[in-house]
């Protein structure tokens, strides 16, 4: 079965703290695709970042960062220097190679206080 | 940049009326799907359909829901008698290949009365 867990459900952090948005996930598969999206308070998903299974790499992209660790099935999202603009919700989803839908977690809601 | 665009953004119904929420996905894409979101839940994945046909749904979509791409540039989701727990934002999406990622329009939030 496939499962995305994001065990915050929400997160405040002053401005220009950084902030690390956990990830788990769970499968089966061993071709499978991750992602992260933005949900800003108006309600469309933003796409941040697609990482396969067999690119573990870590990915760096202006104040975000992307941390994947097969080991410990994580891809972990970091934001670094928060701004009030970053507040959103932020889901992380999986897709796997073999089906094509999407299972996404339960999302985290950051508040980045001015 | 090409988008997915969708109507209407807000619609407000009566239970057991029919809905039929509009999508227009990025126009070399082959692959469509809608999603449903509760306020303050997950994203929930409804149906995939790719070459005129369903290629995945899920229990959510029963009987009530149907899917149709008219015309070619249209990729509709009707509701045929909608109820309460109905109510949520609609997300379509759209992309070229399997296993890219998703592009989401910008979602239709309904609300069943």
């Amino acid at each position: 079965a496939q499962k995305v867990t994001q065990a915050q459900t929400e997160i405040s952090v002053v401005e220009k703290e950084d902030v690390t948005l956990d990830c788990v996930y769970e499968t089966r598969d061993t071709t499978y695709y991750l992602f992260w999206y933005k949900q800003p308070p108006s309600g469309e998903l933003v796409f941040l970042i697609r990482r396969n299974s067999f690119d573990e790499q870590n990915e760096i992209s202006g104040r975000y960062s992307w941390n994947f660790q097969k080991s410990t099935s994580s891809f972990n999202f970091t934001i670094t220097a928060s701004q009030v603009v970053d507040s959103a919700v932020y889901f992380c989803a999986l897709l796997s190679n073999t089906g094509n839908q999407f299972y996404f977690g339960t999302g985290t809601s950051l508040t980045v206080i001015p | 940049e090409p988008e997915v665009t969708q109507t209407p953004s807000h619609q407000v119904t009566q239970m057991g009326q029919e809905v039929i929420l509009r999508c227009v996905p990025i126009s070399n894409h082959l692959y469509f799907y809608w999603y449903r979101q509760i306020l303050g839940q997950k994203v929930e994945f409804l149906v995939s359909f790719y070459n005129n046909e369903i290629s995945e749904k899920s229990e959510i979509f029963d009987d009530q829901f149907s899917v149709e791409r008219p015309d070619g540039s249209n990729f509709t989701l009707k509701i045929r008698s909608t109820k309460l727990e109905d109510s949520a934002m609609y997300f379509c999406a759209s992309i070229l290949e399997a296993s890219e990622a998703q592009y989401f329009g910008p979602g239709t939030r309904l609300l069943v009365l």
